[in-house]
């Protein structure tokens, strides 16, 4: 099956640093999704990318997908306390419907 | 989101017993999903229902079942417990309008079997 591989699997930043998480497939995507699960929570949907070469903000958010459409990343400029969570992307592959989730970096924040 | 909802919240329960977990959501959403989260391995889903006569295995449905009961119940059986299906299970939903939509969670069900 399709495989969805994200790193780093941990991360433990300064306040005001940047972090930056990847996701990379095999095979080319028809669309990649970002979620966020903060400590003890949910996922929660964060944006969906879908044009080769996308790149779309969400204030200190920045969310990429590769030209080839077989990687993405998400980076965040000035880390806050508040961004603490786990981040997953999840990809579907052009040729099918079903969604598959990496298995999320973790970032703390230190204040 | 408050429009998916999980119970119970959290079981413990014994090897071998028979456990079912409930998901009703009021987003009028067909598609539904069953996942389990483990400590760095992400989100493996179980089971998937596009409709309420469709369903589907997902990546690890082996010791699982479901059942569609209507379009916004969803529920999840473990026939026989056994302690490596000790993890956080959440259930999920998306409206199935166009080829690319998110998915909404519910708040996750903490199970653990002894």
């Amino acid at each position: 099956g399709q495989q969805v591989m994200q790193i780093p699997q941990y991360q433990h930043v300064q306040e005001g640093e940047d972090f930056t998480t990847y996701c990379n497939s095999s095979t080319t995507l028809s669309n990649i999704q970002w979620y966020k699960q903060r400590p003890g929570g949910h996922p929660v949907f964060l944006i969906q990318l879908v044009k080769s070469g996308e790149v779309k903000k969400q204030k200190r958010l920045t969310f990429q997908f590769g030209e080839a459409k077989k990687n993405s990343s998400l980076h965040i400029t000035a880390t806050q306390t508040t961004d603490v969570g786990t981040y997953f992307c999840a990809a579907t592959p052009l040729s099918g419907s079903r969604l598959t989730f990496g298995e999320g970096t973790q970032l703390t924040v230190n204040p | 989101d408050a429009d998916v909802t999980q119970t119970p919240r959290n079981r413990i329960t014994k090897t071998g017993k028979r456990i079912m977990l409930e998901c009703s959501q009021t987003k009028g959403h067909d598609r539904m999903y069953w996942y389990r989260q483990d400590p760095g391995l992400g989100l493996q889903l179980i089971y998937y229902s596009f409709d309420v006569k469709d369903i589907n295995k997902g990546e690890i449905s082996d010791g699982y079942s479901v059942s569609r009961q209507a379009q916004a119940k969803f529920s999840l059986s473990l026939e026989s417990a056994i302690p490596n299906q000790t993890a956080l299970y959440f259930c999920a939903t998306s409206s199935g309008q166009g080829r690319y939509n998110e998915q909404f969670f519910g708040p996750g069900t903490r199970l653990t079997v002894l």
